[in-house]
C-alpha cells in the first residue's frame, strides 16, 4: 500500500498567487482530511469529507480556501487569493470508516507551503 | 464541544529515564483515545490507541490507559532511546463530534544519549 500521498512537497509563492494543494487517499477510505499546522496553532482541522462529500467545512479560515473531491481517490485544497499567513505545513489524511471513531487516520507527508 | 490537553513541552530526557507525558480530554459522548507521533519532516502515524474505558493501547515500549473517571490518557514508556525524539500527539475522535479526530497541541521529546 502506498500509503496517502500528497503532492507537492514544497510549494513557494507570491501573495496574490492561486496555491493547489492535491492528495491521493488510500484505496478503500472513505473519509478524508485536511489539516493545518502551525507552530502558533498546531494542528486544525480545515475540512473532511466522506465518500466524497463534504460533511464539515467549519475549520476553512475564509472564502479564499476551497476544497473539492471529485472521486474517491483524489481531492484538492485551493487556495485563492494567498496570503503570507497562509504559510503552513498543510496535511491530508484518510480513514476507513467502518466503527469510524475507533479507526486511526492515515496522514501523508504534507506539503510546506511558503507564501512571501 | 470535544477538546484534548496535553502537556508543555518540550521534554528532555536521557537516554533510558522514565517517560510520561500526561493527557487529559472533554468530551460528550464516549470517545475512542489516541496517541500519534510525528518525527521531523513526515505526517503523524498511530502510535497506539484505546477505544473504551480500563482499555490500555500499547505498542514499542510504549503505554496508555484509557481513564474515564480523570478523563486521561497519559502516555507512558519505561526506558527512552535516542530515536523516540518526536512530537507526540493526543487525540480523540467520536461519533458526538461527527467522528472528527481532534488533537492536543503537542508535545516534543528530546532523548539525550
Amino acid at each position: 500500500d502506498a500509503g496517502v500521498i500528497q503532492s507537492p512537497r514544497h510549494e513557494v509563492t507570491e501573495m496574490g498567487q492561486e496555491v493547489t494543494l492535491r492528495c491521493k487517499p488510500i484505496s478503500g477510505h472513505d473519509y478524508l482530511f485536511w489539516y493545518r499546522q502551525t507552530m502558533m496553532r498546531g494542528l486544525e482541522l480545515l475540512i473532511y469529507f466522506n465518500n466524497n462529500v463534504p460533511i464539515d467545512d467549519s475549520g476553512m479560515p475564509e472564502d479564499r480556501f476551497s476544497a473539492k473531491m471529485p472521486n474517491a481517490s483524489f481531492s484538492t485544497l485551493k487556495i485563492q487569493p494567498s496570503e503570507p499567513r497562509d504559510s503552513a505545513v498543510y496535511f491530508c489524511a484518510s480513514r476507513y470508516g467502518l466503527q469510524a471513531a475507533n479507526s486511526p487516520l492515515h496522514f501523508g507527508n504534507g506539503t510546506r507551503l511558503t507564501v512571501t | 464541544g470535544n477538546s484534548v490537553t496535553q502537556m508543555e513541552g518540550p521534554v528532555t530526557l536521557s537516554e533510558e529515564a522514565f517517560l510520561t507525558i500526561n493527557c487529559t480530554y472533554t468530551a460528550t459522548g464516549y470517545p475512542s483515545l489516541f496517541w500519534y507521533v510525528q518525527y521531523p519532516g513526515e505526517g503523524l502515524q498511530l502510535l497506539l490507541k484505546a477505544t473504551k474505558a480500563d482499555d490500555k493501547g500499547s505498542n514499542k515500549g510504549f503505554e496508555a490507559t484509557y481513564r474515564k473517571e480523570t478523563t486521561s490518557f497519559h502516555l507512558e514508556k519505561g526506558s527512552v532511546q535516542v530515536s523516540d525524539s518526536a512530537v507526540y500527539f493526543c487525540a480523540l475522535s467520536d461519533r458526538t463530534g461527527g467522528f472528527k479526530t481532534i488533537f492536543g497541541a503537542g508535545t516534543r521529546l528530546f532523548v539525550k544519549a
